[in-house]
């Protein structure tokens, strides 16, 4: 049982490149999340889905995109990366309310 | 807006001593509460979660959390602390709309990291 996985574990961007971070879970959860973590900021809500074809905006939702076209994959976009978007990625996945699975997490740095 | 606090950036305690983890949450409706914990280099892994019913709710690996209303607490507490606890612990808010269901949307406070001494 795999639950929420995420790739890369590790990235150095330079500031204009452009990438995607995956996210698959195999738990057929409905609700899916992706979370930017901070020292000392706790984890702040980039975008969410509710279902394949449904996505929303969370607290921090600029300078990122996402798409769900399954119930099982939720990647996150990066365009045109920016310093501040340097940051530990999460993923999470539940059935009906609140992140009950994470992932393992993506460590980006923006050069 | 909803906000979580907690008070207590670092906690040190001896092995064996008991721990109460402080977690204040700030909203007009219903709240839904979790805790996870977040060893190093790892995701958050939920320890537990109150949503209605029976205030005080038991987790995993020992701890348990009781959720009071009047003071808009939801403290986490274990009797006895393994060395093995050691790690960083985050309270989370969340809410359930008019429909009773809820997007998942939900409020992290900072963390408190949990040091434990032999």
């Amino acid at each position: 049982n795999a639950g929420v996985t995420q790739t890369p574990k590790f990235r150095i961007l330079k500031i204009g490149q452009s990438m995607t971070l995956q996210c698959t879970q195999d738990m057929n959860h409905n609700y899916m999340y992706w979370y930017r973590q901070d020292p000392g900021m706790g984890l702040k809500l980039i975008y969410y889905s509710v279902g394949a074809g449904i996505t929303d905006k969370g607290e921090v939702p600029n300078g990122y995109n996402v798409s769900r076209s399954t119930t099982e994959d939720f990647p996150l976009r990066l365009e045109l990366a920016a310093p501040s978007q340097t940051s530990v990625y999460f993923c999470a996945s539940s059935y009906l309310t609140g992140g009950d699975t994470f992932g393992s997490g993506t460590r980006l740095t923006v050069v | 807006a909803q906000s979580v606090t907690q008070p207590d950036i670092h906690i040190t305690v001896s092995e064996g001593a008991s721990l109460e983890l402080r977690c204040n949450y700030s909203y007009g409706a219903t709240p839904y509460l979790f805790w996870y914990v977040q060893s190093p280099g790892q995701g958050l892994q939920l320890l537990l979660k109150y949503f209605s019913g029976d205030t005080l709710v038991q987790g995993i690996k020992g701890f348990e959390a009781e959720f009071k209303r009047s003071q808009s607490s939801f403290n986490l507490r274990k009797p006895s602390v393994h060395w093995s606890d050691a790690a960083e612990y985050f309270c989370a808010v969340g809410y359930l709309n008019a429909g009773g269901t809820s997007y998942g949307k939900l409020t992290f406070g900072q963390g408190t990291i949990l040091t434990v001494h032999p």
